[in-house]
């Protein structure tokens, strides 16, 4: 089975500081998905990565920021931490557009900004 | 941009009784995909429709996709408890990216 892992459930941040969030993925999937979840708002997409080095704007890019040096790794960095950057993080990867398989998604990191 | 509307946001019902959950596209898809998302757990795909008029069972889980791939449902015969959860729909617009816009999901809540 694909596995994505994340690399902390849970984090506790303050305000104001620069906050890393890892996902690997092991499947050798091209795609790469930073999502974050909030009660009401369903999944909201951030950043998205379809190759090395490459990477997209979602529709909330504003105050985080993404890195993906090597295909397996795709890393979500919140440069100065807000309150309203408190959320659930949900990581992705998929293969490009296979008709059996959608997005595997990792366990998740709860981010609380104080 | 692409929106996603997904209804209902809640359904609450008696263990044996049908669920029926609504998505609907602002664009027309390239295909739609389902997933289940279980209290305290992470999206699992379950499905994904391409043809238009298509029509997919799962056991007890139907899951359909409009004549004009804008709209999309998920019928599950005779909840169980094991059914609880938030089922989310995501549309593919298609294009060299493969990005889904997700509805907002349905929480699915069942009273055994």
């Amino acid at each position: 089975d694909v596995k994505v892992t994340q690399s902390s459930r849970y984090l506790v941040k303050r305000t104001g500081e620069k906050v890393f969030l890892e996902c690997v993925q092991d499947m050798d999937h091209e795609n790469m998905f930073w999502y974050r979840q909030d009660p009401g708002l369903g999944l909201r997409l951030i950043y998205f990565s379809y190759d090395v080095k490459m990477k997209e704007k979602g529709d909330i890019p504003e105050g985080y920021s993404v890195s993906r040096e090597k295909k397996e790794r795709f890393s979500l960095i919140l440069e100065s931490a807000s309150t309203n950057q408190t959320s659930m993080y949900l990581c992705a990867s998929s293969l490009f557009r296979s008709p059996n398989y959608g997005y595997t998604f990792g366990s998740g990191t709860r981010l609380t900004v104080v | 941009g692409q929106q996603v509307m997904q209804i209902p946001q809640y359904q609450h019902v008696q263990e044996g009784e049908d669920f029926t959950t609504y998505c609907n596209s602002s664009t027309t898809l390239s295909n739609i995909q389902w997933y289940k998302q279980r209290p305290g757990g992470h999206p699992v795909f379950l499905i994904q429709l391409v043809k238009s008029g298509e029509v997919k069972k799962q056991k007890r889980l139907t899951f359909q996709f409009g004549e004009a791939k804008k709209n999309s449902s998920l019928h599950i015969t005779a909840t169980q408890t094991t059914d609880v959860g938030t089922y989310f729909c995501a549309g593919d617009s298609g294009g060299s990216n493969y990005k889904l816009t997700f509805g907002k999901g349905t929480l699915l809540t069942v009273n055994p």
